[in-house]
């Protein structure tokens, strides 16, 4: 089954900076089924991404999504105090229908 | 608005049982398909099962295949999940999540979710 890998495992920047997370995976996956997810203390995960690239409903235009194959990244242009949250990248697989990453968690430095 | 309400959720002895439901609303019921992902303290998420937009086809993770049932009522837009012979592993929040379609195959809405403790 497939693996997905994110790095850095914690990223310590300030607000108005730009965040770069990594997804990689350890084979080759559709890009179709390549999406990512933000989740606050306390709340449910929300859908940021999906196809890789296509951002959800309502997800402001700072969060854009690319990459292909086995590596993927989601980039957040200018940080706003609210983003600092857990970001989790998540694959449809076979067996596993939906595999997610270990999650990278995104704090204010 | 895509609403998903889930209860059921409580402390149970090992080797309990417990039926957790979600309702939904906000959308057509019957069209998706559906599942459960689970959050133990402190850690990521997982996947537990799903289940299809008819309800012909289930699927459950390896953790809880043969313990764990899931189904769908399309009389009542509701979806559960009945968690059988629990283990203290099995302790975690348990979300309900529509599927976006089938050709972006993520999970589009989640429900606020429903703590299960397993413990004696």
């Amino acid at each position: 089954e497939i693996v997905l890998t994110q790095s850095p495992g914690t990223l310590s920047l300030s607000p108005g900076e730009r965040a770069t997370l990594s997804c990689r995976a350890s084979q080759s996956v559709s890009s179709t089924s390549l999406a990512w997810y933000q989740q606050k203390p306390g709340q449910a995960p929300r859908l940021l991404i999906y196809a890789a690239s296509s951002r959800a409903t309502g997800i402001p235009d700072r969060f854009s999504g690319s990459g292909s194959g086995t590596d993927f990244t989601l980039t957040i242009s200018r940080l706003e105090p609210e983003d600092f949250a857990v970001y989790y990248c998540q694959q449809y697989g076979t067996s596993v229908l939906y595999i997610f990453g270990q999650g990278t968690k995104l704090e204010i430095k | 608005d895509v609403q998903l309400l889930e209860s059921g959720g409580g402390l149970v002895q090992p080797g309990g049982s417990l039926r957790l439901s979600c309702a939904a609303s906000g959308f057509t019921f019957n069209n998706y398909a559906m599942s459960w992902v689970r959050q133990a303290p402190g850690k990521g998420l997982e996947w537990v099962s799903s289940i299809s937009d008819t309800g012909g086809r289930t699927h459950y993770a390896d953790s809880v295949k043969g313990r764990f049932i899931i189904s769908r009522d399309s009389s009542k837009n509701t979806l559960n999940l009945q968690m059988n012979s629990l283990r203290g592993e099995d302790t975690a929040v348990y979300y309900c999540a529509k599927k976006y379609s089938d050709r972006f195959p993520c999970l589009e809405y989640w429900g606020q979710g429903a703590l299960v403790t397993v413990s004696s």
